[in-house]
């Protein structure tokens, strides 16, 4: 049972342009969310987070958006930088509880 | 600073074979965490250790065990390793259970034959 899922493996983007990766879940009562980055051969790092009660967080070049009646959020990254290339990874939380993570997409953006 | 240390980085095992991952944070950290991390799945929660002296089972558990040995390791136990456990396998700790944000190690790759 995947609670959260990442529907698109990959995305590919000009350097400069915007990516836009997307997340959706199954269980309403997951109340934060978070993006981690991963590079080859080392372990995810954290990126942002959001909590239910918002819909927007931002952090530099990075925005999370939270759409709580579709159950669905995305990562902005505006400008796309070459260094940006990874894979990503959106979890999920209950409070106190497990974190449940997508199975990633990976990002390449070419310069 | 070190961060998570895990070693080995890599692993070979035979079926039937056992070994123990190891695991260590050098953050002060409570809570300690044990992945796996399979092709179009995720990261999947093995087994957890919310403080020290406590380890519960995460969503995953079968064919593992984990050992609390103090505030700073954490080790995962593979008693009799099938091909089913060939993973890239993270360890993972946090400031205590309530705090989302988990930092990761480098992974350990584990092929079972």
């Amino acid at each position: 049972d995947q609670q959260v899922k990442q529907n698109s493996p990959s995305l590919s983007v000009q350097e400069g342009r915007i990516s836009i990766l997307n997340c959706d879940y199954t269980n309403s009562m997951f109340d934060y969310f978070l993006w981690y980055k991963k590079y080859p051969a080392e372990g995810p790092t954290f990126l942002i987070s959001i909590s239910s009660i918002k819909d927007k967080n931002e952090d530099g070049r990075f925005t999370v958006f939270l759409n709580k009646s579709a159950k669905h959020l995305s990562l902005h990254i505006v400008p796309s930088q070459p260094g940006d290339s990874a894979v990503y990874f959106c979890a999920a939380s209950i409070y106190n509880n497990d974190m449940r993570f997508g199975a990633g997409t990976r990002l390449t953006v070419k310069p | 600073n070190a961060g998570v240390t895990q070693t080995p980085k890599f692993q070979v095992l035979k079926t039937g074979q056992s070994m123990t991952l190891q695991c260590a944070q050098d953050m002060n950290h409570n809570s300690m965490y044990w992945y796996r991390q399979d092709p179009g799945m995720g990261l999947r929660l093995i087994y957890y250790s919310a403080s020290e002296g406590t380890t519960d089972k995460g969503e995953v558990p079968n064919g593992y065990n984990v050992s609390r040995l103090n505030k700073r390791e954490f080790s995962l136990r593979l008693e009799s390793a099938a091909p089913s456990q060939t993973s890239v396998y993270f360890c993972a700790s946090s400031r205590d259970r309530v705090s989302y944000e988990q930092y990761f190690g480098p992974g350990t790759r584990l092929t079972v034959t």
